[in-house]
This record gives C-alpha cells, structure tokens and sequence, in this order.
C-alpha cells in the first residue's frame, strides 16, 4: 500500500514569491492534515480535511495562506506571498476519519524562503 | 486545551543499552491517545507506539514500551537494546478524541553511540 505523497520534498524561494505544496494521501482515507514544523518543534496542525471540507481552519494565517482538496483527493497547499518566516518543513497527513486516532503522515516539504 | 511537555531537548545513550524519554501531557477528556512518534533525518514521521487511556496495560512493540501513569499524567517511551538505527527526533503526541487535533510536545533528540 502506498503511503502519503508529498511534492516536492525541497523548495527553495525568495521572500514575497508564490509556493505551492501537493499532497496525495493514502487511499480511501477521508481526512487530510497539513501541518507545519518549525526547526526543533513538533508539528503543529494548520488544516484539517473531511473529505473536500476544511473543517478546522483556524491555525491557518489566511492572509497569505491558501488550501484546497478538490474532488476529497489530492490537496494543495498554498503560500503567497512567502515571508522569511515561512521557513520550515510542511508536512501532510491523513487517516480514514476524523474519529480515527491513527494519522499517517509523507515526507514532507522543506521549504527556504530567503 | 491540552499541552504536552518535552523537557528533556537531548539525550545519548549507549548502543545496545536502555535509555528512557519522558513526557508529561494535559487535557480535561478522560478517554484519549498518546503517541510517541520518530522522525529519523528523512523526515518521515513514524508512529513508534500507542496507548489508549482507558487501558491499564502498558503498551509495548518489540523493543519498546511505555509507562503510562494516568494520575500523574505522565507517559514515557523506553527503549531496550539500543540500536544505531534509533537515532532520532521522538515526539509525544496527544489526541483527545473524534474531531480533535493531534498535540505534539517539541520532541526530543536522541543518539545511539556505537
């Protein structure tokens, strides 16, 4: 079975350009994650996904932060415009439901903004 | 809201030898999950063990178990037989219930020496 696909794993920007983040979770699971780590921190949650749904947004600085999960699927996670502190690893998860404790979670994108 | 506590940032332990990491958590729900994740330098974060709080029984997988003290809420990962391919961040994670978010402490770095 394959797990959480993330692309791409490094991105290396200047402040005040656009990124975008892919993420394919493992199939048939109907939540999706994105989170942020920063350097020497554990990951803190930004979205969460019931299927096409974002049903808990509320970490998410919606000024210059953007995600979608068309057709419950594939997500995307947007940043624009990119500030220095934007740097940090932007990881997805997923697991079957929002009831389900497991979380499976990619690789990870590590993202510099300079 | 709930809060897990990493305090320990480091730690070293002898390959083949026992090394414990602590962690202490917060919440106001009664039944929950704890999780110690480990995040080698790939990055992928990969869930080591888990606990249900309305078990008793300590949770264990192979070379790893955990002290789960509900009163004191207090729940520490040991690790037996030490081995190189241990080398890495471990978070402590506590998901309160359906529809919650998944806590994570700031983790804690642990190297194997040989």
């Amino acid at each position: 079975e394959a797990g959480v696909v993330q692309s791409p794993r490094y991105k290396i920007i200047e402040k005040k350009q656009p990124v975008a983040f892919w993420c394919n979770p493992i199939s048939g699971h109907n939540t999706l994650y994105w989170y942020r780590q920063n350097l020497g921190q554990g990951p803190e949650l930004l979205i969460r996904y019931e299927n096409e749904e974002a049903v808990d947004d509320s970490q998410l600085p919606k000024d210059r932060f953007s995600a979608e999960r068309l057709k419950g699927v594939d997500s995307t996670l947007k940043i624009q415009p990119a500030e220095l502190g934007d740097s940090a690893v932007y990881l997805c998860a997923s697991s079957l439901s929002s009831g389900t404790h497991e979380q499976y979670f990619g690789p990870g994108t590590r993202l510099t903004v300079t | 809201a709930q809060t897990v506590t990493q305090s320990q940032p480091e730690m070293s332990v002898q390959e083949a030898e026992t090394v414990t990491l602590s962690c202490t958590y917060d919440t106001s729900e009664s039944n929950y999950y704890l999780f110690w994740y480990k995040q080698p330098p790939s990055r992928q974060m990969i869930l080591v063990i888990r606990q249900e709080a309305y078990k008793q029984q300590n949770a264990t997988e192979n070379r790893f178990s955990v002290n789960f003290q509900k009163a004191a809420k207090s729940f520490s990962l040991k690790i037996s037989d030490s081995q190189l391919g241990d080398t890495a961040m471990y978070f402590c994670a506590l998901f309160p219930g359906a529809n919650s978010k998944l806590t994570f402490g700031k983790g804690i770095t642990l190297s194997v020496r040989p």
